[in-house]
């Protein structure tokens, strides 16, 4: 079956600190993947995507790439903020179903 | 992009009431989705809400405890029928979007339910 897989949490860095958050996948086909931004008390943003393989989604300093030979899709920033503190969510998409399958979600508090 | 609104925003409820929860999308879409947040957790699936016909419910999830409606291209509901506190969660209405090659999809505001 389907399923996504990203580390837990809770992860706490200082600012400045680079970020990894390691995501692994397992689907047939190619899926498209996601990251989803939670911050507290409001809602879901899709924070980056990439549809195939090698493809790379930036948004807001974080990056993520496509990697199909070890079906990973890690979130990285290079230089956390206090802002950046939120739980994200890695999420795969297959495209012949349209719905989302999701990660546990990881929480990162960053210290100023 | 199109923008997705649900109604009402929260809300708190009694033991073995039901709770209608309302999505409304302002263009035509295709695919609409519902899904669950309990408190703490990741995003579940509980049905794809299709146009015209049945909704198709994912594993553990039964059309008798969230009665879902898709009239048209632009609304849907979603009941949660004869409450219990294990219902406390945000529910979430999505479309999958057509603008963007049916890549991405777009979440409403949710609907933060409390069952006491």
């Amino acid at each position: 079956g389907n399923s996504v897989t990203q580390m837990e949490g809770p992860v706490t860095l200082s600012e400045e600190a680079f970020l990894t958050i390691n995501c692994t996948y397992t689907a047939t086909g190619y899926p498209s993947l996601f990251w989803y931004v939670q911050y507290p008390g409001e809602g879901l943003q899709l924070l980056l995507k990439a549809t195939k393989a090698d493809d790379k989604g930036s948004n807001k300093g974080f990056e993520a790439t496509y990697r199909k030979e070890t079906t990973s899709f890690h979130l990285e920033k290079g230089s956390v903020q206090v802002s950046d503190s939120a739980v994200y969510f890695c999420a795969l998409m297959r495209r012949s179903q349209g719905n989302l399958i999701f990660g546990k979600g990881t929480k990162l508090s960053v210290k100023p | 992009s199109a923008v997705i609104s649900q109604k009402p925003s929260r809300d708190i409820c009694q033991r073995g009431t039901s709770l209608t929860i309302q999505c409304q999308v302002d263009s035509q879409v295709t695919m609409m989705f519902w899904y669950r947040q309990q408190p703490g957790q990741s995003l579940t699936l509980i049905a794809t809400a299709n146009q015209g016909s049945e909704a198709t419910y994912e594993s553990g999830f039964v059309i008798d405890k969230f009665p879902i409606s898709r009239p048209n291209l632009t609304f849907s509901t979603l009941t949660v029928s004869n409450m219990s506190p294990e219902d406390s969660s945000i529910y979430l209405c999505t479309f999958l979007s057509g603008d963007r090659g049916f890549n991405e999809q777009f979440f409403g505001p949710g609907t933060r339910l409390t069952v006491l």
